[in-house]
């Protein structure tokens, strides 16, 4: 069952530029939606994050919005820098319990 | 402080033969979750446990099992291996003992490959 899906499976900008991941969501129980970044041979990395009763959180180049009634959430790098050159998952967690759901992932290439 | 240690990194089973992986939580943190990650299906959620009760559970099969010590330490057990079972198994600790936006802390995984 894909409740978190993300489906652009990769995702090519030019240095400088911004990036735009995209996500969405089955589940309106889902109360914290989070984005993590994953190198190879290594595991994910928290990156932000965004409570169910805002629309917007920011830090530093990371941006990440939230629209619950399109059930679609994305994450903006601004400006994109090579260093991000990853794997982005999605996912989504409800408040009471840590049964966190991810998305495919997109692979992001930062081009210098 | 020491991050969440998987292990082995790496193993090669046979198939039909059974796996058991291994997880160290970062000291004081009662969840672990573990992850299955293949191309193009992303990370799939197997199972949860925290205090040594399994809380949460994906859609996988019974061969598919789990446990937790009273040290934190937990342990994921597949047993008859299929092909399809090849994949980065992830473990995550957590600190909390509910959801929200307290990001996990991943290990770097055990890849495991069936032949």
């Amino acid at each position: 069952d894909q409740q978190v899906k993300q489906n652009s499976p990769s995702l090519s900008v030019q240095e400088g530029r911004i990036s735009i991941l995209n996500c969405d969501y089955t589940n309106s129980m889902f109360d914290y939606f989070l984005w993590y970044k994953k190198y190879p041979a290594e595991g994910p990395t928290f990156l932000i994050s965004i409570s169910s009763i805002k629309d917007k959180n920011e830090d530093g180049r990371f941006t990440v919005f939230l629209n619950k009634s399109a059930k679609h959430l994305s994450l903006h790098i601004v400006p994109s820098q090579p260093g991000d050159s990853a794997v982005y998952f999605c996912a989504a967690s409800p408040l009471n319990n840590n049964d966190m759901r991810f998305g495919a992932g997109t692979r992001l290439t930062v081009k210098p | 402080k020491a991050g969440v240690t998987q292990t082995p990194r790496y193993l090669i089973k046979t198939r039909g033969q059974q796996v058991t992986l291994s997880c160290s939580p970062i000291s004081g943190h009662r969840s672990v979750s573990w992850y299955q990650q293949t191309p193009g299906q992303g990370l799939q959620f197997l199972f949860e446990y925290f205090s040594e009760t399994q809380r949460n559970k994906g859609n996988f099969p019974g061969r598919f099992s789990g446990r937790q010590f009273s040290n934190s330490r937990s342990e994921m057990n597949v047993s008859t291996l299929e092909l399809g079972d090849s994949a980065l198994y992830l473990c995550a600790s957590s600190s909390t003992g509910g959801g929200g936006g307290y990001g996990y802390t991943f290990g770097s995984g055990t890849r495991l490959t069936v032949v």
